[in-house]
């Protein structure tokens, strides 16, 4: 089954203390992403990887991290976490035809920062 | 600025309504254009997507039609259903490397 798959789904950390999120997906996919979501202010993108060690801050970057060592995946790394990083995060990925390229989402990782 | 707009913000209507959710996008140059569904809590499941090519796409009762000239995207639900209560999102991609959101609209299905 084609799927995009977050760990963990739900976290509850102390501020400062460093936690990853990973993605992976199976289906191949050139791009990858990670989206936080807050009520009020929509998606907002963080960091994209049109490749294996190619990625991009998007509008959102300051206080995460990201590597794509790996084509199917493409981990969030919040190196200290602070309470305004507590959201709803999402990984998505897509083919990079940009016609046809439909974006998927993962689950979604329930981050919340004390 | 490229922008994503949809309205109304949420919509209630009794079961069995034909329904139409809105989303209109500033810069007619679009690749393509996704739907999605969002429930409480939960990750976005794409409904469909509409190539920059593409007028319209049906999956069972949902039909999502695009008219670019006007920055128009219509998704249609027919005969709508308490479970498809959710929150409907667009986005639209423009660039290879960034897809732009609407806020969505948040649909309650009354049975």
């Amino acid at each position: 089954e084609a799927q995009v798959t977050q760990n963990p789904r739900y976290l509850i950390t102390v501020t400062g203390k460093k936690l990853t999120v990973t993605c992976s997906q199976n289906m191949n996919h050139e791009y990858m992403s990670w989206y936080r979501q807050d009520p009020g202010l929509g998606l907002r993108q963080i960091y994209y990887s049109m490749n294996v060690e190619v990625t991009d801050k998007g509008d959102v970057p300051e206080g995460y991290k990201v590597s794509r060592k790996e084509k199917r995946n493409f981990p969030l790394i919040l190196e200290s976490p602070s309470p305004n990083q507590t959201s709803l995060y999402f990984c998505a990925s897509s083919l990079l035809r940009t016609n046809t390229g439909e974006l998927f989402f993962g689950e979604g990782s329930r981050l919340t920062v004390l | 600025k490229q922008e994503v707009t949809q309205i109304p913000a949420a919509l209630s209507v009794p079961e069995g309504e034909n329904l139409v959710l809105n989303c209109s996008f500033t810069d007619s140059a679009i690749y393509n254009l996704q739907w999605f569904r969002q429930d409480p809590g939960k990750g976005l499941t794409s409904l469909l997507l509409i190539q920059s090519s593409q007028r319209e796409q049906t999956s069972g009762r949902l039909n999502a039609s695009l008219d670019k000239s006007s920055g128009r995207s219509t998704l249609y639900i027919a005969a709508s259903q308490p479970g498809d209560s959710a929150t409907y999102l667009c986005a639209v991609r423009w660039n290879f490397n960034k897809f732009y959101f609407g806020s969505g609209t948040k649909l309650n299905v009354k049975p």
